[in-house]
């Protein structure tokens, strides 16, 4: 099976435009998390999606937002973009079948988004 | 507060010794917990999944042991391989609530 794909792969902005990233799960697999990562803070949730309805959201701005297609393949949404957004976005996708808690997340490469 | 601490932040070894990496946490209630490894411009790769009834799992050269009592765990790393050099990351998943991640151990093994 082929992996997590994501795209662009880099990017770069400047600030206050807005970006689109979009992320294909693994075949099969209904659930599509976000997560951002950066070096002072570590990997943070975004979002996760499963079967298009948003299941849980983390703490960011309204600024970021989501969506999941009827394909599980996924997009998110950055507006009004600020320096602080610099960051590796990186998608995951999960099959749970094997229950919720012990689901393995496979993560997508990431696409890299650099505001100037 | 749920956190999940990791130590060292970075670490160097050479190549065929063995090293541990730590995590605490202070996530609750606890349903998980996970050990990734990320290598540079790359997606984390999932190690091992520890439940609470579970103190040890290994994969490979891989060992994760798990003490819910203190809230502690290690990944135990034998005989390095220069491609062990990653970034370790340790996850803990809360209920049915999101993942809470460490910010890892940067791992460089030295030939």
């Amino acid at each position: 099976k082929a992996g997590v794909t994501q795209t662009p792969r880099y990017l770069i902005k400047t600030r206050g435009q807005q970006v689109t990233l979009s992320c294909s799960p693994i075949s099969g697999h209904r659930s599509v998390s976000w997560y951002q990562q950066t070096p002072g803070q570590g990997l943070q949730f975004l979002f996760e999606y499963f079967s298009e309805t948003q299941r849980n959201k983390g703490n960011f701005p309204g600024r970021f937002s989501g969506r999941q297609f009827s394909n599980s393949r996924s997009e998110m949404n950055v507006s009004t973009l600020e320096l602080g957004d610099s960051a590796l976005y990186l998608c995951a996708s999960s099959s749970l079948t094997g229950g919720y808690d012990q689901e393995t997340q496979y993560f997508g490469p990431g696409t890299r988004l650099l505001v100037l | 507060k749920n956190q999940v601490e990791q130590s060292p932040q970075s670490l160097i070894i050479l190549e065929g010794k063995n090293c541990t990496l730590q995590c605490n946490y202070t996530v609750s209630p606890f349903s998980n917990l996970r050990w990734y490894k990320q290598d540079t411009g790359r997606g984390p790769v999932s190690l091992t999944i520890m439940t609470f009834s579970e103190n040890t799992k290994s994969n490979g050269r891989y060992t994760a042991t798990l003490d819910a009592d203190t809230k502690q765990s290690s990944l135990h790393i034998t005989a390095s391989q220069l491609s062990d050099s990653a970034s370790y990351i340790c996850v803990v998943k809360r209920g049915n609530t999101p993942l809470v991640f460490g910010k890892g151990t940067r791992l460089s093994v030295i030939a």
